[in-house]
């Protein structure tokens, strides 16, 4: 048990459908983070949330639109997305500020396909 | 962030240490390493991190040289439940307030032998 709860751990979706992930910590943490693992390829960061803010958006297509209602909550929301888009969706959260060495705590994923 | 190397596979006999080596030869001086370890359809999960000593906690033992050109993670006594991708990562410490990325690279499949 990290502190870290994604759900759904398993998501099959088609092309047109519309889908919302959900992150949840319970480590008082203030940032949270989503990142995306294809097969065999190291996980690359989406979106960065500090404080409620988004602080970092690397280059993700529209089609996944994130949203951070408070500090304990992330969503990635889904929509026409692509079959090169299954993958594992991880959520992380940490404790940034005064001792920024601190490390960020990730959930088990949500494992997403795409047909 | 400064580059790390792993070897890319590594075995060890379970009961034995797993001394898994990292090399992070243009670390910076405000830059900490950290380990995580991902099982098979898990997230990464956290191990040990560090800037210049030694550390130790309930899971591992982190070494780092003196230059700090490399470090090694030590799993005491390995089980068949450490088989696992091992991750070495290095990040600098910034500015407070900042939350930045985890850049992992390609880690090492530990691999734990009966």
């Amino acid at each position: 048990e990290t502190g870290v709860t994604q759900t759904p751990r398993h998501l099959v979706m088609g092309m047109t459908n519309k889908k919302s992930l959900k992150c949840e910590q319970h480590l008082g943490h203030n940032a949270m983070y989503w990142y995306k693992q294809s097969a065999k390829k190291p996980l690359e960061l989406m979106f960065v949330y500090n404080f409620k803010e988004q602080t970092e958006n690397n280059s993700v297509p529209s089609r996944f639109s994130p949203e951070c209602p408070n500090s304990s909550h992330l969503f990635l929301h889904l929509h026409t997305l692509q079959p090169e888009d299954s993958a594992l969706y991880l959520c992380a959260s940490s404790q940034e500020g005064d001792r920024a060495n601190q490390p960020q705590h990730f959930g088990d994923g949500t494992r997403l396909s795409i047909l | 962030d400064a580059k790390t190397t792993q070897p890319p596979s590594m075995d060890c006999a379970e009961g034995r240490a797993a001394n898994l080596p990292c090399n992070h030869s243009t670390i910076s001086g405000n830059e900490y390493v950290y380990w995580y370890r991902q099982i098979h359809s898990q997230g990464p999960q956290y191990i040990i991190h560090g800037l210049k000593n030694n550390e130790t906690n309930e899971m591992a033992s982190l070494i780092i040289t003196e230059d700090r050109k490399s470090s090694t993670l030590i799993l005491p006594h390995a089980t068949l439940r450490d088989t696992a991708v091992y991750y070495c990562i290095v990040r600098a410490q910034i500015s407070s307030g900042s939350a930045r990325q985890l850049t992992f690279g390609s880690g090492t499949q530990l691999t734990v032998l009966p």
